[in-house]
């Protein structure tokens, strides 16, 4: 039961380079999506999210898109930096389900200076 | 800045042991999580926590485990009887508030190995 997938397992990209992390859904009730990042030997942070009544949310150099009737977001780190090498996890929930999250399986991003 | 503490960071036991996993959260936090890992798979949510009371809980979540806040800064995670498939990194998190719009703090994880 993959009700969150990360079809990616891992992502290199040069220095500079734009980094897009791809997470498809397939449960139509999934309404609020988040990112988080983890680095090795830590714990997940979270690092944006974004609900289903926008198609795109932004924060700095992290931005995520939304398309609804694909069921798929993605992540744009733009410029990529060496310090964003770590695993980045895609989480959704549904109203009513309070606070489970569904996870992927993480995709490990490495940029390369 | 505050953080999810755990411990141990890793530990191995036998099948059939039981096992508590630990957690200090944030200490404003109100609300308590416990997700896992398997080598592999995805992030998986066990429970949450909330006034000393189980608010929700997964499938996987049975009767083996069980959770405590048995004082006022820990949250533990107890295996009654582990299992080879209880293998897994357990993350415990917490939040200021409940709902799902509230960021979770996440620890650093408990890597459990059942031989």
């Amino acid at each position: 039961d993959q009700q969150v997938k990360q079809n990616s397992p891992s992502l290199s990209v040069q220095e500079g380079r734009i980094s897009i992390l791809n997470c498809d859904y397939t449960n139509s009730m999934f309404d609020y999506f988040l990112w988080y990042k983890k680095y090795p030997a830590e714990g997940p942070t979270f690092l944006i999210s974004i609900s289903s009544i926008k198609d795109k949310n932004e924060d700095g150099r992290f931005t995520v898109f939304l398309n609804k009737s694909a069921k798929h977001l993605s992540l744009h780190i733009v410029p990529s930096q060496p310090g964003d090498s770590a695993v980045y996890f895609c989480a959704a929930s549904a109203q009513g389900t309070g606070n489970q999250f569904y996870f992927g399986t993480g995709t490990s991003l490495t940029v390369i200076p | 800045e505050p953080e999810v503490t755990q411990t141990p960071s890793h530990q191995v036991t036998q099948m059939g042991q039981e096992v508590i996993l630990r957690c200090v959260p944030i200490s404003n936090h109100l609300y308590f999580y416990w997700y896992r890992q398997i080598l592999g798979q995805k992030v998986e949510f066990l429970v949450s926590f909330y006034n000393n009371e189980i608010s929700e809980k997964s499938e996987i979540f049975d009767d083996q485990f069980s959770v405590e806040r048995p004082d006022g800064s820990n949250f533990t995670l107890k295996i009654r009887s582990t299992k080879l498939e209880d293998s897994a990194m357990y993350f415990c998190a917490s939040s200021e508030k409940g709902g799902r719009y509230e960021k979770l703090f996440f620890g650093s994880g408990t890597q459990l190995s059942v031989l």
